[in-house]
């Protein structure tokens, strides 16, 4: 079956613990991106990448961290986490190497920042 | 750079009705403008894009209609089902040669279908 999955789906840390939340995609997508997602606020742009070893940043990029050193997976880093990084967290990826076409989404890792 | 304005933030209809999403957008070199659904506990999901060269497209019961001198797309869901209940996103990228061809996405409309 297609698709993207990402992991832990629900974590409570403290702030400062380096937390890594894991996404891997199964259909061979060139591109993949990360979003955040809080109230009102819509989805933000936190790093996307449309190849292994190419990241660039997004809207939202301070206090994260990316690497995409294999095509399947793009692991979103948080080195010293704050209370301000607590939200939905969602991984996508795309045939299209650019994102301009349809984006798979995982199921969405929720994070608290105590 | 780009940025996307979507209303109504709720939406409430009664089912069997219609239901329109309105979004307006700033960069005039945007060409793409895709429609997510998210339900409840799940990522979104595409149900719909248009691009520049089209004023409307259709699938089944939805629809989105995108006015270029306006600067604004619209979707509309006809003959709402309790299954349309979700919060619904709009987005638009410009794949232009100064483009980084990112997503800005509106902030969502909850659509709730009173039974």
């Amino acid at each position: 079956e297609a698709q993207v999955t990402q992991n832990p789906r629900y974590l409570i840390t403290v702030t400062g613990k380096k937390l890594t939340v894991t996404c891997s995609q199964n259909m061979n997508h060139e591109y993949m991106s990360w979003y955040r997602q809080d109230p009102g606020l819509g989805l933000r742009q936190i790093y996307y990448s449309m190849n292994v070893e190419v990241t660039d940043k997004g809207d939202v990029p301070e206090g994260y961290k990316v690497s995409r050193k294999e095509k399947r997976n793009f692991p979103l880093i948080l080195e010293s986490p704050s209370p301000n990084q607590t939200s939905l967290y969602f991984c996508a990826s795309s045939l299209s190497r650019t994102g301009t076409g349809e984006l798979f989404f995982g199921e969405g890792s929720r994070l608290t920042v105590l | 750079g780009e940025n996307v304005e979507q209303h109504p933030s709720t939406l409430s209809v009664q089912e069997g009705d219609s239901a329109v999403i309105k979004c307006t957008y700033s960069d005039s070199a945007s060409n793409y403008f895709p429609w997510y659904k998210q339900e409840l506990g799940k990522g979104p999901q595409l149900i719909i894009d248009i691009r520049s060269n089209v004023g409307e497209k259709k699938d089944q019961r939805i629809a989105v209609t995108l006015n270029k001198t306006a600067k604004h797309f619209s979707l509309h869901i006809t003959e709402t089902q309790p299954e349309d209940s979700a919060v619904y996103f709009c987005a638009a990228s410009s794949t232009g040669l100064d483009s980084n061809y990112q997503l800005i996405w509106g902030a969502g409309t909850k659509l709730i279908i009173k039974p």
